[in-house]
């Protein structure tokens, strides 16, 4: 089956760990963006990728970092320097920048 | 800072209804405006989109209307099912070479049987 897959869905840490979301696709898409949903808000934009090797900060970067080193890949680490991690995770992608972005199914982290 | 604000934040209509959720963004720098249907435990789905230089677009039972001088678009589901049930999220595009989305903060829609 095509399209954006994430993993795990569900997804526990102690607090001070760092953890690292999966987000895979096989859509051949340049373009590869991390979101971050919280409870009665919309999705804000964590980072973004518009081709392998090269990534840029959305809006709210700190205490997250991303690496893209392969066109299907884009992992997302929570490192420990985010105060607030606990919250549902969505990837994106697309064509490229011009084109509609397509999620996968989210991850929830939650820090215990 | 919130560029695009959504409303209602929740909203219950009978089966058959028309539901309208409207949305506003304060940014003239942007050049495309997608909705999108969220089901509980999965990823927003795209519904339907538009352009700014086009006042109203239809697919189905699903109709957009933009008003570029009021900065200001909203969503239409005609005849509205308990299927319809979901979040619904406005969106607008940034342009420029990043061409971010910058979400609303949804609509959580309940048909009623």
């Amino acid at each position: 089956d095509g399209g954006i897959t994430q993993s795990p869905k569900y997804l526990f840490r102690k607090e001070g760990q760092n953890v690292t979301l999966s987000c895979e696709q096989n859509l051949n898409h340049d373009a590869m963006y991390w979101y971050r949903q919280d409870p009665g808000q919309g999705l804000r934009l964590i980072y973004y990728s518009q081709i392998v090797n090269d990534f840029q900060k959305g809006d709210i970067a700190e205490g997250y970092s991303v690496s893209r080193e392969k066109k299907e890949s884009f992992p997302l680490t929570v490192t420990s320097a985010q105060k607030n991690p606990t919250a549902f995770y969505l990837c994106a992608g697309a064509e490229n920048s011009n084109q509609p972005q397509h999620f996968g199914d989210g991850t929830r982290l939650s820090i215990l | 800072q919130q560029q695009v604000k959504q409303s209602p934040q929740s909203l219950i209509v009978q089966k058959g209804g028309i539901s309208i959720i409207n949305c506003a963004y304060e940014n003239t720098a942007f050049d495309y405006f997608p909705w999108y249907q969220q089901f509980p435990g999965k990823g927003p789905a795209l519904l339907i989109a538009i352009r700014p230089d086009v006042s109203e677009k239809k697919e189905g039972r699903f109709t957009i209307s933009f008003n570029k001088s009021a900065k200001q678009f909203s969503l239409h589901i005609m005849d509205s099912q308990p299927g319809d049930s979901a979040t619904y999220f406005c969106a607008a595009r940034r342009t420029g070479s990043a061409r971010q989305l910058t979400f609303g903060s949804g609509t959580q829609l309940t048909v009623l049987p």
